[in-house]
C-alpha cells in the first residue's frame, strides 16, 4: 500500500535551516508528483510547490521562492525539503502529499506531517 | 491568487443531519475543485476529487456538486466520525489554494 512516511518533529533556531523528508513507499516514486504543504497552528493549508522526482523539475509558490528547496533521492524513494533563513511565521506543521492528474490534481495520499517549531 | 471563500466557517450539527457546506471561487476554476476532511491531528483525507467524483472507499453520504465558482459539498446522514474540518482546493491554476476551511461540531 503507497505509503508516505515523514520525519521527526524539529526544533530549530531563528535564522538557521531545517530539512525535512518524506519517505514514499507502495508505489513507483519517480512517475507522480509530490507536493509540500504548510499549515500554521488553527490554520488553513496552504501550497508551498512540488517536485516531480522522475527528472528533478519543481514548481514552487512564488511566496515560498528563496524560503524553501525540493529535492528528490530517486535511490532512495525519499523526497526533501529544506527551509533556510527560519522566523517564526516558519513554525508549522509541514506535509508531503503524492498528487495524481485529472486534468486539475488532487492529493490522494499524504504524508503524516512535521511539525517544525522555530524558537531560540 | 485564486481565493477560495468557505462558508460557514463552522457549524453545530447532530447525528443524522443533513449537512451542507459552500466553497465560492474569486475567478472560474472549472471542476478542478477537490474537498478533503481533516481530523484533529491528522493529515487531510481526499473525499472528492474534479468537484463530484468521490474518491476510493470513500461513502456515498458524501457528495460535491458545481463548476465554475460555485460548489457544494454535502453530507447526506452526518456520522459522529464525521466531525472533522472539511476543506475545499483548487487545482485549476497556480498556486493551488485551499479554503480556509468548514468545522463541523456537535450540537
Amino acid at each position: 500500500q503507497v505509503q508516505l512516511q515523514q520525519s521527526g518533529a524539529e526544533l530549530v533556531k531563528p535564522g538557521s535551516s531545517v530539512k525535512i523528508s518524506c519517505k514514499a513507499s507502495g508505489y513507483t516514486f519517480t512517475s507522480y508528483d509530490m507536493h509540500w504543504i504548510k499549515q500554521q497552528p488553527g490554520n488553513g493549508l496552504e501550497w508551498i510547490g512540488w517536485i516531480y522526482p522522475g527528472n528533478g523539475n519543481t514548481k514552487y509558490n512564488q511566496k515560498f521562492n528563496g524560503k524553501a528547496t525540493l529535492t528528490a533521492d530517486k535511490s532512495s524513494s525519499t523526497a526533501y525539503m529544506q527551509l533556510s533563513s527560519l522566523t517564526s511565521e516558519d513554525s508549522a506543521v509541514y506535509f508531503c502529499a503524492r498528487s495524481w492528474r485529472y486534468g486539475g490534481y488532487c492529493f490522494d495520499y499524504w504524508g503524516q506531517g512535521v511539525m517544525v517549531t522555530v524558537s531560540s | 491568487d485564486i481565493v477560495m471563500t468557505q462558508s460557514p466557517t463552522s457549524m453545530s450539527i447532530s447525528v443524522g443531519d443533513r449537512v451542507t457546506m459552500n466553497c465560492k471561487a474569486s475567478q472560474n476554476v472549472g471542476s478542478n475543485v477537490d474537498w478533503y476532511q481533516q481530523k484533529t491531528g491528522q493529515s487531510p483525507k481526499l473525499l472528492i476529487y474534479k468537484a463530484s467524483n468521490r474518491y476510493t472507499g470513500v461513502p456515498d453520504r458524501f457528495t460535491g456538486s458545481g463548476s465554475g465558482t460555485d460548489f457544494t459539498f454535502t453530507i447526506s446522514n452526518m456520522q459522529a466520525e464525521d466531525l472533522a474540518v472539511y476543506y475545499c482546493m483548487q487545482s485549476n491554476s497556480y498556486p493551488p489554494t485551499f479554503g480556509g476551511g468548514t468545522k463541523l461540531e456537535l450540537k
